[in-house]
């Protein structure tokens, strides 16, 4: 079956530095890729998305590029700030369109 | 983008007794609601998915009789945890979606059930 498989954090990094989450998927068929956000105490916000192949999904400074061969989809930001301080969940939609699959969640602490 | 609210927020229960949580898509109409759980520090486990009007799908190792979906109308859909015990204590997420396949899902902001 389809799984999402992204690096455990912790991951703590300092204001401006740059972050790097990676997230490698398993499908059938084309799926399509998603970044999530949760801040403490929340439900979880759509950060970016990517459809096919080679799309590059990008908000609020961060971006993610689809590449099925490497069947990878990581997320990057060049300057994070404290307020970037959440879980990241990589996620997965099958070809059949119905459910996500999540990845473990990675938690990002950006201290000042 | 479109909202999903859930309520209550956070709940705190005596052991036995059974929690009613309610997703409702604000401002849209949610043919399709998930309902997830998620443990500390931990991923997001699809436990049900449920289009309105329909029984809800569950996924493998949910058990059904304990925790009850309805989704009677195109923006509600209540999780009942029947019978609590301490280990159902955990992070519950709805989300939902129109009907078309492919479509984005949009998330509440969750519920808290703490069992003691």
């Amino acid at each position: 079956g389809d799984s999402v498989t992204q690096m455990e954090g912790p991951v703590t990094l300092s204001e401006e530095a740059f972050l790097t989450i990676n997230c490698t998927y398993t499908a059938t068929g084309y799926p399509s890729l998603f970044w999530y956000v949760q801040y403490p105490g929340e439900g979880l916000q759509l950060l970016l998305k990517a459809t096919k192949a080679d799309d590059k999904g990008s908000n609020k400074g961060f971006e993610a590029t689809y590449r099925k061969e490497t069947t990878s989809f990581h997320l990057e930001k060049g300057s994070v700030q404290v307020s970037d301080s959440a879980v990241y969940f990589c996620a997965l939609r099958g070809a059949a369109g119905n459910k996500l699959t999540f990845g473990g969640g990675t938690r990002v602490l950006v201290k000042p | 983008g479109a909202v999903v609210s859930q309520h209550p927020s956070w709940v705190i229960c005596k052991s036995g007794t059974s929690v009613k949580i309610e997703c409702r898509s604000l401002d849209f109409q949610a043919t399709t609601m998930f309902w997830y759980r998620q443990f500390p520090k931990q991923s997001l486990m699809l436990m049900a998915t449920s289009n309105e009007g329909s029984k809800a799908t569950y996924e493998q190792g949910v058990e059904k009789d304990k925790f009850l979906i309805n989704h009677a109308s195109l923006t509600l859909s209540t999780l009942t945890v029947t019978s609590a015990h301490p280990e159902d204590s955990s992070f519950y997420i709805c989300s939902a979606r129109t009907g078309r396949v492919g479509t984005e899902a949009f998330f509440g902001q969750g519920t808290r059930l703490t069992v003691v």
